[in-house]
């Protein structure tokens, strides 16, 4: 099956730092990645989609600015989380899709801010 | 009101048990509905994808869809406690759109 991986799957860092998270898709050209959140014991929540060289589309409620999506290759794509504060932390998990296919889930990047 | 509803759990069955695992929907747009399985601190698994009503089989795991009533529904028979973990269901109108997921029951399956 498809696979996707993250980089890192976890990562500590201080309040006010900036935190870069890796999703690649490792099998298949990801035409379109998204972004999502989860806190303990809830459903996802998507952050924001991405398409292959286009700007993200985020969803309500999302800054754009403090969560940077750049997805600049059939392959890769980065969620940078800016001036990162303890409420940021979560676990992040990254999905890519090529064309209508299935969406399939990456690993997940448990992040914890200081 | 949320587009997705899930039976929440937790839910406890003993090994061997067949698992009922539900989600109601009011979007009658929908017509593409998945179960992924999620595994604690891992990313979500799919495990059935539907498309409009009926039922599908793989193995253990059956999907059935009714739209008519906008339920669907996942069985799993035989339970296993590897089959323990948070199962998610979602739905999406097209498939090139983005899906709407539930918020999940977790399922422990005891030896």
């Amino acid at each position: 099956g498809a696979v996707v991986s993250q980089h890192p799957s976890w990562v500590i860092c201080k309040s006010g730092t900036s935190v870069k998270i890796e999703c690649r898709s490792l099998d298949f050209q990801a035409t379109t990645m998204f972004w999502y959140r989860q806190f303990p014991k809830q459903s996802l929540m998507l952050m924001a989609t991405s398409n292959e060289g286009s700007k993200a589309t985020y969803e309500q409620g999302v800054e754009k600015d403090k969560f940077l999506i750049n997805h600049a290759s059939l392959t890769l794509s980065t969620l940078t989380v800016t001036s990162a504060h303890p409420e940021d932390s979560s676990f992040y998990i990254c999905s890519a899709r090529e064309g209508e296919n299935e969406q399939f889930f990456g690993p997940g990047t448990r992040l914890t801010v200081l | 009101q949320k587009e997705v509803e899930q039976d929440p759990g937790p839910l406890s069955v003993p090994e061997g048990a067949i698992v009922s695992l539900n989600c109601t929907y009011s979007n009658s747009a929908f017509q593409y509905f998945m179960w992924y399985r999620q595994y604690s601190r891992k990313g979500p698994e799919l495990l059935m994808y539907t498309y409009s009503s009926g039922n599908k089989e793989d193995g253990r795991f059956t999907a059935q869809v009714d739209k008519s009533s906008k339920y669907i529904s996942l069985f799993i028979r035989d339970s296993q406690p590897s089959d323990s973990a948070t199962y998610l269901c979602a739905m999406r109108a097209t498939n090139a759109g983005k899906s709407t997921f539930g918020d999940g029951t977790t399922l422990t399956v005891k030896p």
